[in-house]
């Protein structure tokens, strides 16, 4: 099992309330991103780490989304208050590390998020 | 603001047709590209990736693109297609002076009929 993995696969939820999403990238991949995917639109990046640097949170729609990652491991995306329009498929892609030639990176299979 | 436009959105082909799905990217700077595929029910995996060198880049399962930098364009090709080549296909770009945050385009979703 060496790719990524994300749980929970679906989540349905109602408005107004909190989730967490969980990504366990690549052992030994130092760079984690998440993205988003609305349906019919492209990937949207949202925020990204980098081994134990401030990471880019340039890509949060909001206050709400936040995100963590304990050294090179786990990560967890946690949207507040939930509201409809965050529906969405969200991704986590890992790689090696950040920036050149090396720099793939590999998908998860992603949480579909469902707010009512 | 990167950006990264894929013009069509659905396209439907028989197998064995030729296949070109365009992709246009605006940056000023020098970039990455990537063309990553999604198979029905599998998650993202990357077709092929451009960061120097030869403007023709051959990826997996018979795929190639062609990086134009004078038409900020990475279009790309398979010369005859199969039924397993259905999927959605993702152009994306990123800055090559950085990390790889991606920028993608909506994608488009390929059809073949036996």
């Amino acid at each position: 099992g060496a790719g990524v993995s994300q749980s929970p696969s679906n989540k349905v939820t109602e408005k107004g309330k909190d989730v967490e999403l969980r990504c366990d990238p690549i052992s030994g991949h130092t760079a984690l991103y998440w993205y988003r995917q609305r349906l019919g639109q492209g990937l949207e990046f949202l925020i990204y780490f980098q081994g134990n640097s401030a990471p880019d949170k340039s890509g949060l729609p909001s206050d709400r989304f936040s995100a963590e990652r304990t050294g090179e491991s786990v990560s967890t995306l946690t949207i507040q208050r939930t509201q409809q329009e965050d529906s969405a498929v969200y991704l986590c892609a890992s790689s090696l590390k950040a920036g050149g030639i090396t720099d793939t990176q590999y998908f998860g299979p992603g949480t579909r998020l469902t707010v009512l | 603001a990167q950006s990264v436009s894929q013009h069509n959105h659905h396209v439907i082909l028989s197998e064995a047709a030729s296949l070109e799905l365009g992709c246009n990217y605006s940056y000023g700077g020098t970039v990455n590209l990537f063309w990553y595929v999604q198979y029905p029910g599998q998650h993202l995996q990357l077709l092929l990736k451009y960061f120097s060198g030869d403007p023709l880049v051959k990826g997996i399962k018979g795929f190639e693109a062609e990086f134009i930098k004078s038409k900020f364009s990475f279009n790309l090709r398979k010369p005859s297609v199969q039924w397993s080549d259905t999927a959605e296909y993702f152009c994306a770009v990123s800055n090559s002076g950085g990390y790889n945050k991606l920028i993608f385009g909506a994608g488009t979703r390929l059809a073949v009929h036996p």
